[in-house]
């Protein structure tokens, strides 16, 4: 069974500090892994990673994959209090038709 | 602009009632999908579509049905067989395969 597996489940850390979220995952056919912000209401697109190894960036946040050992992390630092979030994980796989099997998120709080 | 809407933001359903989600994009993707958020449970698939007239049942497709007549809309019917209905309903949209997906601000729906 295709399964998303994201840890920590929640964290709280203070103004400044580096996080890094995790992201394991058992699919069978592996497309594309997805990295999503949820503050209040629409999830919004932080990166897409298809290739083990190659680092994506934007700003203070960044991730990579490891096709390998089937995970990829979520890093942010200096963290700000409008990073508090849920960060969602999520694996485009294709058998027949393709779809999207979310984690169950990391709920990030950032406190001033 | 360009983009998803879902309606209502909060719906209210009564016992034995069916109710209807909207989604409307207008974003000319062909992919459409809807997803119910629990607390500590991420996103779960129940219905998506890649095609108008046809789509496929997602994990939790029981007790809901859904209609894609034309490629802007997919509404979400939550019939009176859905014996726990109660949760924040997702709809989201993608242009094709390796693409993210683009999300509505979501419904949130209660029981009386």
């Amino acid at each position: 069974e295709d399964k998303v597996v994201q840890s920590p489940l929640s964290l709280v850390v203070h103004e400044g500090d580096t996080v890094t979220l995790n992201c394991s995952y058992e699919v069978t056919n592996f497309r594309s892994l997805l990295w999503y912000k949820q503050e209040k209401k629409a999830p919004t697109f932080l990166f897409m990673l298809t290739s083990s190894g190659i680092e994506k960036k934007s700003g203070r946040l960044s991730s990579i994959l490891d096709k390998k050992e089937l995970f990829s992390i979520l890093n942010i630092t200096a963290t700000q209090t409008g990073d508090s979030a849920i960060y969602l994980c999520a694996l485009e796989t294709t058998s027949g038709t393709y779809k999207y099997i979310f984690g169950t998120g990391t709920r990030l709080k950032v406190l001033a | 602009d360009g983009g998803i809407t879902q309606s209502p933001k909060y719906l209210f359903r009564k016992e034995g009632q069916n109710v209807t989600l909207s989604c409307e994009q207008n974003l000319n993707h062909d992919a459409m999908y809807w997803y119910r958020q629990d607390p500590g449970q991420g996103l779960r698939l129940i219905y998506y579509s890649q095609i108008v007239n046809d789509f496929q049942k997602g994990d939790i497709a029981e007790g809901y049905s859904v209609s894609r007549e034309k490629k802007e809309s997919f509404p979400l019917t939550v019939t009176s067989a859905q014996k726990n209905p109660t949760a924040f309903y997702l709809c989201a949209s993608s242009i094709g395969r390796n693409q993210p997906q683009h999300f509505g601000d979501g419904t949130r729906l209660s029981i009386l």
